[in-house]
């Protein structure tokens, strides 16, 4: 069975810092692994997918997410938070849930406070 | 409208009613998901509709019940809920019978309470 797991269920960063984000997976086929965002009161919104076309992925609202094989890992960055960046992050593997049918399976989240 | 959208946006609910949520996408997909996200747990998949086959979470109660007329509508029928029921309900669609790289929607979510 393939999992996600996210070090670090808060994150707190000043304006302009570094974001890091921490996703490590457990699989025994090569991964498809995303990245989302959820602000409040929202749904889901994609960042970035690792598709095993390049192992730096760049993705939207200045993010990137480096694929580390020999790590299991895949770490979202961005290198100058910004307030509207505060929101929960979850870092998912896809798989097969049966015949056609795909599912993701997510992380536990990583709620990422910006402070002025 | 575009995207996936969800209706009602809350909904509060006693144990002994039924009620349906009801998502809706308008992507062209084949593929639709139904998801929960409690507090303190990660979201979990319930329900997939792909290219009509449909796929359940053993765990997920029969007092969930899914329903796929079509391939653009998604309804979740609610009847006799319990309390720990209550969480946000996502919706999601995608391309179907696609890689394992294609990308999932989601719309807003259904915000239930079950008192």
């Amino acid at each position: 069975a393939q999992s996600v797991t996210q070090l670090g269920s808060h994150v707190s960063v000043s304006e302009g810092a570094l974001v890091l984000l921490r996703c490590n997976y457990s699989s025994s086929v090569p991964p498809y692994l995303f990245w989302y965002v959820q602000y409040p009161n929202q749904g889901l919104q994609l960042l970035l997918k690792y598709t095993s076309a390049a192992t730096l992925v760049k993705g939207i609202n200045g993010f990137e997410a480096e694929f580390k094989k020999s790590e299991t890992s895949f770490h979202l960055t961005k290198p100058s938070a910004h307030m509207s960046d505060a929101a929960e992050y979850f870092c998912a593997v896809s798989s097969v849930a049966s015949g056609s049918a795909r599912q993701l399976t997510f992380g536990s989240g990583t709620q990422l406070t910006v402070l002025p | 409208e575009t995207g996936v959208t969800q209706t009602p946006r809350h909904l509060v609910m006693g144990m002994t009613n039924k009620k349906s949520l009801k998502c809706e996408q308008h992507l062209g997909h084949n593929a639709m998901y139904w998801y929960k996200q409690s507090a303190k747990k990660p979201l979990e998949l319930m329900f997939v509709y792909s290219l009509e086959e449909r796929v359940e979470n053993n765990s997920v109660p029969s007092r969930f019940s899914p329903e796929c007329p079509n391939s653009s509508h998604l309804f979740l029928h609610l009847h006799t809920l319990q309390p720990e029921d209550s969480a946000l309900y996502l919706c999601a669609s995608s391309q179907g019978a696609g890689g394992l790289q294609e990308t999932q929607y989601f719309g807003p979510g259904t915000r239930l309470l079950v008192l």
